[in-house]
């Protein structure tokens, strides 16, 4: 079955990056793009980017402007998303989801705070 | 970006009742419109896709309708595991946006 396993919380500090992965298992990772959406404490979820597993092209929301990166590692079948510059309004769960009819599939989330 | 505003905010209801959420875009999104449910600290689940196709394993209670830029969640009759929160998300033009979400909450 497609699972999508994320890495461990993470405590940061103003300035900081963090960088969280995202191990996929069950089916061909290159097939699927896999997105990267964020959910900070009792709020909305928000849309970060995503990359082509196949192609490794990318696309990310400018209202990060330009502080995350989305990579892949094809040989471990995992994505990554590294966001720099982290403030404390970057406080939030994130997880990666595999798009194919929507966001069917979605990693366990990961906490990171952003606190001095 | 294309805003997505859901109503109402909040729904307090019981068990067997039918409960309607709406979604309405800042333009069109055609019938690019997803549902997802979500419970305390866990990730969404997919429940609608394309305004109106139901996902693999979905209960047959949950419908979804509406093109353009207005659209509605059904929940024919509410069970106990419907309350949750839940989202609208468009996926027709970057960046994708959510709702604010709507809590299904016991009266």
């Amino acid at each position: 079955q497609v699972q999508l396993v994320q890495s461990g919380a993470e405590v940061k500090k103003p300035g900081a990056s963090v960088k969280v992965s995202c191990k996929a298992s069950g089916y061909t990772f290159t097939t699927y793009p896999i997105h990267w959406v964020r959910q900070a404490p009792g709020q909305s979820l928000e849309w970060m980017g995503w990359i082509n597993a196949g192609n490794l092209n990318t696309k990310y929301s400018q209202n990060f402007q330009g502080r995350v990166t989305i990579t892949t590692d094809t040989s471990a079948s995992t994505a990554y998303m590294e966001l720099n510059s982290l403030r404390s309004e970057d406080t939030a769960v994130y997880y990666c989801a595999r798009y194919d009819v929507a966001f069917a599939y979605w990693g366990q989330g990961t906490l990171v705070t952003v606190s001095s | 970006d294309i805003q997505m505003t859901q109503s109402p905010s909040t729904l307090s209801t019981s068990v067997g009742d039918r409960v309607t959420i709406t979604c309405r875009a800042s333009q069109t999104i055609y019938n690019w419109l997803a549902w997802y449910r979500q419970k305390p600290g866990k990730a969404p689940k997919l429940l609608i896709s394309k305004a109106s196709t139901l996902e693999s394993g979905v209960p047959s209670r949950f419908s979804g309708s509406g093109s353009g830029t207005e659209f509605t969640l059904t929940i024919s009759s509410l069970q106990p595991d419907d309350f949750a929160t839940y989202y609208c998300q468009q996926y027709t033009s970057y960046p994708w946006t959510f709702g604010q979400g709507t809590k299904v909450e016991i009266k």
